[in-house]
């Protein structure tokens, strides 16, 4: 099976302040990985993924993540946060062969401060 | 517009009686997956299906039910038998194997009282 470890459970910053979740994972084939934004009492949305091609990978709301096989991490970031990005953020890894099952990392709270 | 529908949003029972979470999707998608979150804990997976009259379980299947009878249809049902069912229940849905890429419901919040 797949683990996902999400290294930071809260983070707290300043608004237009950078910031990075990290996200790492366990696997000895190839992965498809993705990050998943989650608002209060909503379903989940998806911010970005990685299949293949470049390891930088660009997605909505101005975040991106780099995908690192040599040290297995694929963290998120944004150059400068807004009030409205105050949400969980959910780190996801799956094989292909493995029919598609996602396994999710325990999500990192994310609070953005006037 | 496509996607998935979740309901009720919220949903009350008392203890020791069976509750049948609606997970319907319009995206003509193969798999569906439900999930149960808690706080702290993440997304764990109940059950999924990868094609219609077959499901498997999950990592922590004991206590529910589900059936696939139609494509756009995946109900889950809560049992008696689940020691601890106050959650937010997450449906979701993909396009089929190696795909990966989910699209979620909105949630059903049940409490069990």
């Amino acid at each position: 099976a797949q683990s996902v470890t999400q290294l930071d459970s809260q983070v707290p910053v300043f608004e237009e302040a950078p910031v990075e979740l990290r996200c790492n994972y366990s696997s000895s084939v190839s992965v498809y990985l993705f990050w998943y934004v989650q608002y209060p009492n909503q379903g989940l949305q998806l911010l970005l993924k990685y299949l293949s091609g470049s390891t930088l990978v660009k997605g909505i709301n101005g975040f991106e993540a780099e995908f690192n096989k040599s040290q297995t991490s694929f963290h998120l970031r944004k150059p400068s946060v807004h009030i409205s990005d105050t949400a969980e953020y959910f780190c996801a890894v799956t094989r292909g062969s493995t029919l598609g099952r996602l396994y999710f990392g325990r999500g990192t709270q994310l609070t953005v401060w006037p | 517009d496509g996607g998935i529908t979740q309901s009720p949003k919220y949903l009350f029972r008392k203890e020791g009686q069976n509750v049948t979470l609606s997970c319907e999707q319009n995206l003509n998608h193969d798999a569906m997956y439900w999930y149960r979150q808690d706080p702290g804990q993440g997304l764990r997976l109940i059950y999924y299906s990868q094609i219609v009259n077959d499901f498997q379980k999950g990592d922590i299947a004991e206590g529910y039910s589900v059936s696939r009878e139609k494509k756009e249809s995946f109900p889950l049902t809560v049992t008696s038998a689940q020691k601890n069912p106050t959650a937010f229940y997450l449906c979701a849905s993909s396009p089929g194997a190696g795909s990966g890429g989910y699209t979620f419901g909105s949630g059903t919040r049940l409490t069990v009282v």
